[in-house]
């Protein structure tokens, strides 16, 4: 299985603020990476595909880049609904594994 | 709107099996276009992808559920199965549907999600 490593794990930040989260693939899976946001309980939301593509209807604020192994999701100016779980997760090869996770909050 | 919803069992017993359904709104359940996932959460850790099945059934599972999962689609009833042997404590999670959608260049991505199903193993 391709293991994905987010860094960080928790993260505090404030409205406003630009911040950045990584994601590592154990091994190179192109451009196939996407990001999903979770809030407490609640089912994960899809934000960026395809390493770099917005999901309709997602904030603009989000962006996401990156390729082979290392990859980034970037909040450009944080909101207060923006405090959430970051996931990361690859598509290159089956089973589809996510990163541990990220908690952003204030 | 597609939606999506989980239901099944809250509790189950060690060493019973977990059975789930998950019951698809809307036409795109009978789309070659897409596929149907099963994602389940334990409490406070990440997202463990469990196996994923298309319209026609084929399937795929995770390799370290695959002696336990059985997945399986009713098309006539729009509606998806996850059964899981043998459960222990350590499949205490939540459990979620979701609709794949597979990328023409490459890769996917799972656009429509279930809002979940607890289940806790325990005697």
């Amino acid at each position: 299985d391709i293991q994905m490593t987010q860094s960080p794990s928790s993260l505090s930040a404030s409205v406003g603020d630009r911040v950045t989260i990584t994601c590592r693939a154990s091994q190179s899976i192109s451009s196939y990476l996407n990001w999903y946001q979770q809030k407490p309980g609640k089912a994960p939301k899809l934000l960026i595909y395809a390493a770099s593509t917005l999901e309709s209807g997602v904030p603009a604020r989000f962006s996401g880049s990156g390729s082979g192994t290392t990859f980034t999701l970037t909040i450009s100016s944080l909101q207060p609904e923006d405090f959430a779980n970051y996931h990361c997760q690859q598509s290159h090869s089956l089973p589809f594994t996510f990163g541990q996770g990220t908690k952003l909050e204030i | 709107q597609l939606q999506l919803q989980e239901s099944g069992p809250g509790l189950v017993k060690p060493s019973e099996t977990l059975s789930l359904t998950c019951n698809v709104s809307a036409d795109s359940f009978s789309s070659r276009s897409y596929y149907w996932g099963w994602i389940r959460q334990p409490p406070g850790k990440g997202l463990e992808w469990i196996g994923n099945i298309s319209y026609s059934g084929s399937t795929y599972y995770n390799p370290s559920l695959k002696s336990r999962v059985t997945m399986s689609v009713d098309t006539s009833k729009s509606q998806l199965s996850l059964k899981l042997s043998s459960v222990t404590v350590a499949d205490t999670a939540v459990y979620y549907c979701a609709r794949g959608v597979p990328i023409t260049s490459g890769g996917a991505f799972s656009d429509i999600w279930g809002q979940g199903t607890m289940v806790t193993v325990s005697s």
